[in-house]
């Protein structure tokens, strides 16, 4: 069955210092590769996707996101976190053959301590 | 661009009464439209696709009676959850994917949080 995880269920980090939030994926093909953002009560907001070419993808508020094949991963960064990035971080994966459809992750929650 | 609304943005209902939540693309024309509920701390669920025109294609074990989607336009899809009960309540999100794009970007709503009494 297809799949896509997200090892950690909360990631804590300082302020001012780099994140990462790990996405790792099961899924035929090469399919693309979405992070979305939620904030407490709000739907998700789209930050950044991987279709094809350079492995690494910049998104909005300065995430960017590293696709490595062989590894089926697609791992979230930012160089330096800030306390307003604190929230709930969906990875998404969409096979490039059948539906439309997303095969979300369970979600990372972000915490950034000031 | 990409902006979705939703409405409501919280409704509160008695039992068995039906609600309507509106899903609407504002700057953009949506091939298809999603249903998602999302419970607590939990990711979200997929209950339907609804592409403009045809009948919704409903997840295994989400009734089509009772979330009844219609996707009349490019820019609105509708969920009316029928005949509501407490179990019912929760955080239903729609997203929208554009016209004649091949990279399928969903685009997200912001949220109807329902609760029934």
């Amino acid at each position: 069955a297809q799949s896509v995880a997200q090892p950690e269920d909360q990631v804590n980090v300082a302020e001012g210092n780099p994140l990462t939030v790990k996405c790792t994926y099961s899924v035929s093909g090469n399919p693309y590769l979405f992070w979305y953002v939620q904030y407490p009560n709000r739907g998700l907001q789209f930050l950044l996707k991987y279709i094809t070419g350079d492995n690494l993808v910049k998104g909005s508020y300065g995430f960017e996101a590293e696709f490595n094949k062989s590894q089926t991963s697609f791992h979230l960064k930012k160089p330096s976190a800030l306390v307003s990035d604190s929230a709930l971080y969906f990875c998404a994966v969409r096979p490039t053959s059948g539906t439309y459809k997303y095969i979300f992750g369970t979600g990372t929650r972000l915490k950034v301590l000031a | 661009g990409a902006v979705v609304s939703q409405h409501p943005s919280r409704v509160i209902c008695k039992s068995g009464t039906s609600v309507k939540i509106e899903c609407r693309s504002l700057d953009f024309q949506a091939t298809t439209m999603f249903w998602y509920r999302q419970f607590p701390k939990q990711s979200l669920m997929l209950m339907a696709t609804s592409n403009e025109g045809s009948k919704a294609t409903y997840e295994q074990g989400v009734e089509k009676d009772k979330f009844l989607i219609n996707h009349a336009s490019l820019t609105l899809s509708t969920l009316t959850v029928t005949s509501a009960h407490p179990e019912d309540s929760s955080f239903y999100i729609c997203s929208a994917s554009r016209l004649a794009a091949s990279t399928d970007t969903q685009y997200f709503g912001p949220g109807t949080r329902l609760t029934v009494l």
